[in-house]
């Protein structure tokens, strides 16, 4: 059973405009996230990540935000590019080391 | 920047053959990762490895086993390749940090089709 869920198989957005993808999770002992963007035929890159401890983390264009409460994490992308159309995979660790990841969620930017 | 090298793009293989997916790190990461990534499902583990000679299962060991004779090399066996197997198998690598968390690093994948 995943414990990490991304309920949106795809998103499509205009260029210029925010990007948010959604991530679920049910572990109650995951305190580190992170998102990886994924091309075709490449391996994942790390984009952004964010400790338990925190409720926000922002780098550039890229902002990450945890409501543990809810066990919700989302990431905005402002404003979205072309060169952002990828495979976006939410990701959780509850120890130094071990990743679990969820399905993807796969971003088109319309020019 | 951190490399991690798998040892072939695609291979195609037949059932039955038994398959060796090689994989190179070169920052002296203590911990390897094998995951295979598919439609729907994303990334799931196979197996990791925190030290040499030392390996543990993740979600999804059937069918597989590992080998870690070296800090830089983590090779991932499939015993007698079946066509279930057919998937992109990602490698990766991460520092254990020792007090907090850091990311893992990707090699490019390798697209193993089994026939």
């Amino acid at each position: 059973d995943q414990q990490v869920k991304q309920n949106s198989p795809s998103l499509s957005v205009q260029e210029g405009r925010i990007s948010i993808l959604n991530c679920d999770y049910t572990n109650s002992m995951f305190d580190y996230f992170l998102w990886y963007k994924k091309y075709p035929a490449e391996g994942p890159t790390f984009l952004i990540s964010i400790s338990s401890i925190k409720d926000k983390n922002e780098d550039g264009r890229f902002t990450v935000f945890l409501n543990k409460s809810a066990k919700h994490l989302s990431l905005h992308i402002v404003p979205s590019q072309p060169g952002d159309s990828a495979v976006y995979f939410c990701a959780a660790s509850e120890n130094d080391y071990k990743l679990s990841f969820g399905a993807g969620t796969t971003v088109t930017v319309r020019a | 920047d951190v490399k991690v090298t798998q040892s072939s793009r695609y291979l195609v293989k037949r059932t039955g053959e038994k398959v060796f997916l090689e994989c190179v790190q070169d920052m002296d990461h203590e911990n390897m990762f094998w995951y295979r990534q598919d439609p729907g499902l994303g990334l799931r583990l196979i197996y990791f490895s925190y030290d040499v000679k030392m390996k543990e299962k993740g979600d999804i060991p059937e069918g597989y086993s590992v080998s870690r004779e070296k800090k830089e090399r983590f090779s991932l066996i499939l015993e007698s390749a079946s066509t279930n197997q057919t998937s992109m198998y990602l490698c990766a690598s991460s520092p254990s940090s020792g007090h907090g968390y850091t990311e893992a690093f990707f090699g490019q994948g390798t697209r193993l089709t089994v026939v």
